[in-house]
C-alpha cells in the first residue's frame, strides 16, 4: 500500500542535542512538506520541498533544518537552536506536478519530548 | 500567522444530529480544504473544494464556500461516535509560485458524538 512512514513515533531529546526525525514516502509524490502542531491548536509549516534538491522555509524554520537528496526521502532535523521542540511533528506529501486540486497526504506523526 | 479560522472552537452533539463547522481566511485563495484528525494521529484529508465552486458533497459531509466572505462551512450529517475527532480547515493561497506549495490551517474545530 502507498503512504507515508514517519519514524520513530516517540521520540526523547536531551538538551542541546539534535535529533533527526524520518519521513518516506512511497506515492511518487514531488513535493514533501512538514508541519509541527501544538497541543490543541492548529499546524504551522517549518519547511516544504517541491523537487529533489530544493526546499524553502515555511513560517516557523528557526532551529530547523531538511534535506532533500531523494524524491521519497524528506528528514527533518531539530538542532540544538530549537528552543521549545516538545511538539507533534507531521510529514505530508502531495502530487504536486498533477495536483493542484488534491489533497496533502498525512504521515501519522512523530512526538518529540525534551527531558 | 494562520490563514484560517474555525468555529466553534469545540462542539459537543448526540448521534445522529447534524454538526457544522465554520471557516473564515484572510487572502484570495485556489481552494479550500478540510481534513480530520483523530487525537494523536495523522490528518486524512476530506473534501476539497475549488474557488469557483460553491458547494460539494462527499458522503455524509457538505462542504459550501463563499468567497465574497471568505469564509466555509462543513456539515456533518446524521453523526456517528465515530465522527469524534478535530477538523480543520486549510487554504491554498493564490499568488503563490505553484498552486498547492503550501496549505495554511486553521487551529480546528474539536467534535465530540456522543452516543
Amino acid at each position: 500500500d502507498g503512504g507515508i512512514t514517519q519514524s520513530p513515533k516517540y521520540l526523547f531529546r536531551k538538551e542541546g542535542q539534535n535529533v533527526t526525525l524520518s519521513c518516506e514516502q512511497n506515492l511518487n509524490h514531488d513535493a514533501m512538506y512538514w508541519y509541527r502542531q501544538d497541543p490543541g491548536q492548529g499546524l504551522r509549516l517549518i519547511y516544504y520541498s517541491q523537487i529533489v534538491n530544493d526546499f524553502q522555509k515555511g513560517d516557523i524554520a528557526e532551529g530547523y533544518s531538511v534535506s532533500r537528496e531523494k524524491k521519497e526521502s524528506f528528514p527533518l532535523t531539530v538542532t540544538s537552536a530549537q528552543k521549545n521542540p516538545t511538539a507533534f511533528y507531521l510529514c505530508a506529501s502531495n502530487a504536486r506536478l498533477t495536483g493542484r486540486n488534491y489533497g496533502y497526504t498525512f504521515g501519522s506523526g512523530t512526538r518529540l519530548t525534551v527531558v | 500567522s494562520q490563514q484560517g479560522e474555525e468555529d466553534p472552537q469545540a462542539l459537543s452533539i448526540q448521534e445522529g444530529e447534524n454538526a457544522t463547522m465554520n471557516c473564515s481566511y484572510k487572502t484570495s485563495i485556489n481552494n479550500l480544504q478540510w481534513y480530520r484528525q483523530n487525537s494523536g494521529r495523522g490528518l486524512v484529508h476530506l473534501i476539497l473544494i475549488r474557488s469557483n465552486e460553491r458547494e460539494k458533497h462527499s458522503g455524509r459531509l457538505r462542504v459550501t464556500l463563499d468567497t465574497s466572505k471568505k469564509s466555509s462551512s462543513l456539515l456533518i450529517t446524521a453523526s456517528r461516535a465515530a465522527d469524534t475527532a478535530s477538523y480543520f480547515c486549510a487554504t491554498d493561497a493564490l499568488g503563490q509560485e505553484t498552486s498547492g506549495s503550501r496549505l495554511t490551517f486553521g487551529e480546528g474545530t474539536q467534535l465530540t458524538v456522543n452516543p
